[in-house]
């Protein structure tokens, strides 16, 4: 069984518009939630991470809300780039995220169209 | 961040034979992992490579199978053995960052087993 959802496998997006993409998680332990960013034959690229005693973490064009209560959270990417362009990992742990195992979830292809 | 390197980048290996793959880090690093995505999955922990001990492997996951070894801080190997079809996969190497809470990850090594 899943613990880390990510249920739309691709989405596309005008340049300049927003990109939103979600990530459902079942393990109420999970405390500390990470986005990676995947090119073709490349491994994944840290983006943002977001502690579970946070709702909302900024980093430039890339902000991650949590919502722990609906155990869903979602990276806005704005304004949406042709360089986005790649697969998305949402991943999520029990304790922190340098330590221990990350549970990713399958991934969200993003298309930004020019 | 670190930079890690992985080799080789790619294999095609017969069913039955084993391949190691290595990891280097350019700095000295406590935790190193080693992950697994198979074709349309998620990427998934396989161990926790130990300086010094013997790895810490995940449920599913046997050292006769993934015989792990960490020499030292800045270098690990895995190898995948007695290959099957079924170990068609991406694999992974990352360091676990205190400082920024999160895990790097290597350029992955794509093996396909005939």
């Amino acid at each position: 069984d899943q613990q880390v959802k990510q249920n739309s496998p691709s989405l596309s997006v005008q340049e300049g518009r927003i990109s939103i993409l979600n990530c459902d998680y079942t393990n109420s332990m999970f405390d500390y939630f990470l986005w990676y960013k995947k090119y073709p034959a490349e491994g994944p690229t840290f983006l943002i991470s977001i502690s579970s005693i946070k709702d909302k973490n900024e980093d430039g064009r890339f902000t991650v809300f949590l919502n722990k209560s609906a155990k869903h959270l979602s990276l806005h990417i704005v304004p949406s780039q042709p360089g986005d362009s790649a697969v998305y990992f949402c991943a999520a742990s029990d304790y922190g995220g340098s330590q221990g195992n990350l549970i990713f979830g399958k991934g969200t292809k993003l298309s930004v169209k020019p | 961040s670190a930079v890690i390197s992985q080799k080789p980048s790619r294999d095609i290996c017969q069913r039955g034979t084993s391949l190691t793959i290595q990891c280097q880090v350019d700095s000295q690093v406590t935790m190193m992992f080693w992950y697994r995505q198979q074709p349309g999955q998620s990427l998934t922990l396989i161990a926790t490579a130990n300086q010094g001990s013997e790895a810490t492997y995940e449920s599913g996951f046997v050292i006769d199978k993934f015989p792990i070894s960490r020499p030292n801080l800045t270098f690990s190997t895995l190898t995948v053995s007695n290959m099957s079809p079924e170990d068609s996969s991406i694999y992974l190497c990352s360091v676990g960052d205190t400082s920024t809470d999160t895990q790097y990850f290597g350029p992955g090594t794509r093996l396909t087993v005939l």
